[in-house]
């Protein structure tokens, strides 16, 4: 069955550091995600990407935030100074289609500890 | 009032137990509903899409009101692998790109 691939499973950083987490989305699909989940907390959207642009953005991604799709086959989200805060379940999820009806694939996340 | 609520649980149900749960949404523009299934630490995986009609995935049932404007989600015949997170999504219509997560309902199922 395909799948959404995330790098690294889990990334420990310093406050005030940048990190990149990165997907590989099923390829097919045309629509790409990034959610996070802090712990103990729902799942919450932070954006999405569509035709190499961003197609909506939650309050969440504010300017510390950046994604990009940098070939055919990469989507991935920036972070350009942590803070503690953004310590969380990152997952990448992509659609087929966007729409009625049609659920995500999420990948497996990635887990970001920022100290 | 948030956009997708539901009841925390735990409901700890013996093995071959019903268990039965609800989810309510406060956007009428809802159009598209989802039960995911999350395990610990793990990315939410899609259980089932709910219709309009209700629908059914062998021992799961989903079930959607839109006059009171909730779903829900029945498990049959309960498996000791049925322990999860239920996660309630919504989509709304104005907003075809973002799904919107409830905090989940955890169930256990006990030998």
């Amino acid at each position: 069955e395909p799948e959404v691939t995330q790098t690294p499973s889990h990334q420990v950083t310093q406050m005030g550091q940048e990190v990149i987490l990165r997907c590989v989305p099923i390829s097919n699909h045309l629509y790409f995600y990034w959610y996070r989940q802090i712990l103990g907390q729902k799942v919450e959207f932070l954006v999405s990407f569509y035709n190499n642009e961003i197609s909506e953005k939650s309050e969440i991604f504010d300017d510390q935030f950046s994604v990009e799709r940098p070939d055919g086959s990469n989507f991935t989200l920036k972070i350009r100074s942590t803070k503690l805060e953004d310590s969380a379940m990152y997952f990448c999820a992509s659609s087929e289609r966007a729409g009625i009806n049609y659920g995500y694939t999420f990948g497996s996340g990635t887990r970001l500890t920022v100290v | 009032r948030k956009e997708v609520e539901q009841d925390p649980g735990p409901f700890n149900v013996p093995e071959g137990a019903t268990v039965a749960f609800n989810c309510t949404y406060s956007n009428s523009a809802s159009q598209s509903f989802f039960w995911y299934r999350q395990d610990c630490r793990k990315e939410p995986k899609l259980l089932m899409s709910v219709y309009s009609s209700g629908n059914e995935d062998g021992r799961f049932t989903a079930q959607l009101n839109r006059a009171s404007q909730y779903i829900s989600l029945l498990i049959r015949d309960s498996k000791l692998s049925d322990s999860a997170t239920y996660l309630c999504v919504v989509n709304i219509l104005s907003n075809d790109y973002k799904l919107s997560f409830g905090a989940g309902t955890t169930v256990t199922v006990r030998a």
